[in-house]
């Protein structure tokens, strides 16, 4: 089977701006998380989607947010980027339960300047 | 914030030689999860043990749980130059669903 796949692989964008970042699951995985890592905060919970609801949501502000299709891909969005959301940002795929392995992509780096 | 505590925070070892590194975390778990990471890309998954678990093995990796302690350590034995990574745990705690908290990491080096 195909990996989690994410794109794009890298973006620069200036304050201000807006993002969207797409993630697609593992064939056959209804469970997507995103996940922000930076080297000050390290890996932070973003929110899971599942059957395209958010199920579980981090602590970050409203300007971060994503959706899943029916096809079970997922994309985030952060609006009115800051310097501080330059970060890597990873996306991982499960099967439908909960507490399973986590399988994650690539990752996305983003430079906001 | 990150629930659990890795440690050492750094380790250098000479290729052949074991490497242990240990994860702390502070709430209830259902199962706690090993991560590799190297230089900045994907997570790679190495190993899932159960709360009910005390040891695992898959190839040369062994990891143990202590529930009573919150810990538990990832065991590389015979470390090659390609082991050479960032090492995470990562925790469910008790939310509903796929949350995972992650601890600092341990960076290591396996010299040749």
């Amino acid at each position: 089977k195909a990996g989690v796949t994410q794109t794009p692989r890298y973006l620069i964008k200036t304050r201000g701006q807006q993002v969207t970042l797409s993630c697609s699951p593992i064939s056959g995985h209804r469970s997507v998380s995103w996940y922000q890592q930076t080297p000050g905060q390290g890996l932070q919970f973003l929110f899971e989607y599942f059957s395209e609801t958010q199920r579980n949501k981090g602590n970050f502000p409203g300007r971060f947010s994503g959706r899943q299709f029916s096809n079970s891909r997922s994309e985030m969005n952060v609006s009115t980027l800051e310097l501080g959301d330059s970060a890597l940002y990873l996306c991982a795929s499960s099967l439908d339960g909960i507490q399973e392995t986590q399988y994650f992509g690539p990752g996305t780096r983003l430079l906001v300047l | 914030s990150q629930q659990g505590e890795e440690d050492p925070q750094a380790l250098s070892i000479q290729e052949g030689e074991n490497a242990t590194m240990n994860c702390s975390y502070k709430t209830s778990i259902n199962n706690l999860q090993w991560y590799r990471q190297n230089s900045g890309r994907g997570l790679v998954h190495l190993i899932l043990i159960r709360s009910n678990e005390r040891e695992k093995h898959s190839g040369r990796l062994r990891v143990t749980l202590d529930t009573s302690k919150k810990s538990s350590s990832l065991l590389i034995t015979a470390s090659r130059a390609a082991d050479t990574a960032s090492y995470f745990c990562a925790t469910d705690g008790d939310n509903a669903g796929n949350m995972l908290t992650f601890g600092g990491g341990t960076r290591l080096m396996v010299k040749p």
